[in-house]
């Protein structure tokens, strides 16, 4: 019974490029949630989703990112003109329910040069 | 905003000792969770907790569900090597499916 899948584990990307991180949930999990992570300190709460819709983002910055957890396929985080500041490390959870515990991935650790 | 502080930050001790560690709440929660995460891994789930005063065990660990609904705390008994690792506690936020975290406590075990 595979866990949180996310790829890649490491992304470097230059200011200015776009980054893609992706994650499939648990199998029956249809609750994704995005977290940032920055050096010693705990996640920060980005954005949550259900399959096709975006059910609470106030915790993403309103310009450069987005995201969408499709019909079919994983969930995608995707931050444009990336900057210094990106750089971080990007945790997907999944949940059966909302209220559920949330089972987290290993993580896309984002280096910008 | 909702903040949880975690305490202490960081704790060395000797393979064989028993630790403890808090988090407290600026206000009410109903749910508190406690994840550990080893370096470059995402946060697993070691317990979670539902109601005020619920003690629950999972192994040589135990935690508990502060009867003020505001805190919680976390014991390792006879703490190994593979105890290592930084230790979370989380609670819901005030939006739908939003986990606010504390800044962890992280722990080192002399063999």
């Amino acid at each position: 019974n595979a866990g949180v899948m996310q790829n890649p584990r490491h992304l470097v990307r230059r200011r200015g490029q776009e980054a893609r991180l992706r994650c499939s949930p648990m199998k029956g999990h249809s609750h994704v949630y995005w977290y940032r992570q920055l050096p010693e300190e705990g996640l920060k709460f980005m954005v949550y989703l259900q399959k096709e819709n975006i059910i609470d983002e106030s915790g993403m910055p309103k310009e450069r990112f987005s995201a969408e957890f499709p019909k079919e396929g994983p969930s995608i985080l995707r931050i444009q003109q990336v900057v210094r500041g990106d750089s971080a490390a990007y945790f997907c959870a999944s949940s059966p329910d909302l209220g559920q515990p949330q089972h987290f991935g290993d993580g896309t650790r984002l280096s910008i040069l | 905003g909702q903040q949880l502080n975690q305490s202490p930050q960081s704790m060395f001790i000797q393979e064989g000792e028993d630790v403890s560690m808090n988090c407290t709440s600026s206000s009410i929660f109903n749910t508190w969770l406690w994840y550990k995460q080893d370096p470059g891994e995402g946060p697993v789930l070691l317990i979670a907790l539902y109601k005020a005063g619920e003690l629950t065990s999972n192994g040589r660990l135990t935690a508990q569900f502060g009867i003020t609904r505001k805190d919680s705390f976390l014991n390792i008994s006879a703490s190994i090597p593979s105890d290592v690792g930084i230790y979370f506690c989380a609670g819901p936020g005030g939006s739908q499916g939003n986990l606010i975290f504390g800044k962890g406590t992280k722990l080192s075990v002399k063999p």
